[in-house]
Parts: structure tokens; sequence; C-alpha cells
């Protein structure tokens, strides 16, 4: 079984740009999330996702980050634009939902915002 | 909203020691708590998790122990390896909805 791919793995943008991340969740998993990882901040909750439908949309990221689940099997988050402080490991996991809790987390995407 | 805070930032074992790594949560409500484990270069990966129906979990090294009263709980591991060192993270769910909340991280590192 494939786990959960996102893409790119590393991810270098200019001050202002707009940049795309992909997600691809395991399959049949009806929950999908979004994490921002600093070494300062964690892991913080940038979306969540059940059955494509947004459930939480992470308050302090609202402005510029848009997560968006356009079918089950695969989801985007939007960072427009960005800035030197989105500098971070941008990680995508799912989950079976309901009592099923166990979230796998993809590799996740490195980006640095110059 | 639920705070959880993971109390050690690094801990340093000696190999065949054990390692205990404590947790605190804010919300009463909180039902699951399930630990990850990332290796350096690597992303999250589950390990061990406890429902608040037990107190006691295990799963062959590893142990989780929780307190509700006292809002903690901890991962212990024995016998200790040096594939077992990494960053593990706790983190609390509520009933309310599938939304975790981490702890900052604890690393491990084993000594030979």
């Amino acid at each position: 079984d494939a786990g959960v791919t996102q893409t790119p793995r590393h991810e270098v943008a200019e001050k202002g740009q707009t940049i795309i991340l992909k997600c691809e969740p395991v399959s049949g998993h009806n929950d999908l999330f979004w994490y921002r990882q600093t070494k300062i901040q964690g892991l913080e909750l940038l979306s969540y996702f059940r059955s494509k439908s947004l459930m939480e949309d992470g308050g302090a990221f609202k402005d510029r980050f848009k997560a968006e689940m356009l079918n089950s099997s695969f989801s985007t988050l939007k960072i427009q634009p960005t800035e030197p402080k989105d500098s971070a490991v941008y990680l995508c996991a799912s989950s079976v939902g309901g009592n099923q809790d166990t979230q796998y987390f993809g590799p996740g995407t490195r980006l640095l915002v110059l | 909203g639920e705070k959880v805070e993971q109390h050690e930032s690094t801990l340093s074992v000696r190999e065949g020691d054990s390692a205990v790594i404590n947790c605190t949560y804010t919300d009463t409500a909180s039902s699951y708590f399930p630990w990850y484990k990332q290796e350096a270069g690597k992303s999250l990966h589950f390990v061990i998790d406890i429902r608040s129906n037990v107190d006691r979990k295990q799963s062959q090294r590893l142990t989780v122990l929780l307190d509700k009263k006292a809002k903690r709980f901890s991962l212990h591991i024995t016998a200790t390896q040096p594939e077992d060192s990494a960053i593990y993270f706790c983190a609390a769910r509520n009933s309310a909805g599938n939304k975790l909340t981490f702890g900052i991280g604890t690393r491990v590192l084993v000594r030979p």
C-alpha cells in the first residue's frame, strides 16, 4: 500500500511568490491534515479536512495559506504571497477517520523562502 | 484550546538503560494520546497510543502510562538501542474531533 505522498520534496521561493504544495493521502482515508513544522513552534495545524470538507482552517494562517481538497485522493496547500518566515517543513497526514485515529504522515516538503 | 507540554527537550541515555518522556495536557476532555517518532531527516511515524479508558499500554519495549487526574502521560522505553535515537512527540486529542495537539518534541540520544 502506498503511504502519504507529497511533492515537491524541496522548494525554494523568492519572497512574494506563490507556491503550491501537493499531497496524496493513503487510499481510503477520509481525514487529511496539513501541518507546519519548525524547531521553535513545533507542529502547527494549518488545515483539516474530513471527507473533503474543510473542518478547520488554522486561524493564524488564514490570510496567506489556503488548502483545498479537490477530490478524496488529492489536496493542495497554496501559500500566497510567500514570506521568509514561511520557511519550514510542511507535512501532510491522513487517517481513516472516526475512531481510527492514527495519522500517517508524508515525507514533507521543505520550503525555503529567500 | 488544548495545550500539550513536553517536559524534556533532550534526553541522553546509555544503551540498555531506560528512557522516560513526560507530557501534560490541559483539556480534561482529551481521550486519545498517541506518540510519534521522527528520525533524523525523516517524517513522523506512529509508535504507540493510549486511550483514556485504560491507564497503561505496552508494546514490546514501549509502555505508555496515563494519569487522568494529573492530566499527565508518559512514554517509557526499556533496554534502549541506538535505533531508538530520534525525536519523540506526544499528542492529545479530545472526543470532539480528530484534531491532534502536539508537544514540542523530545530528542532522545542513546549513547553506546
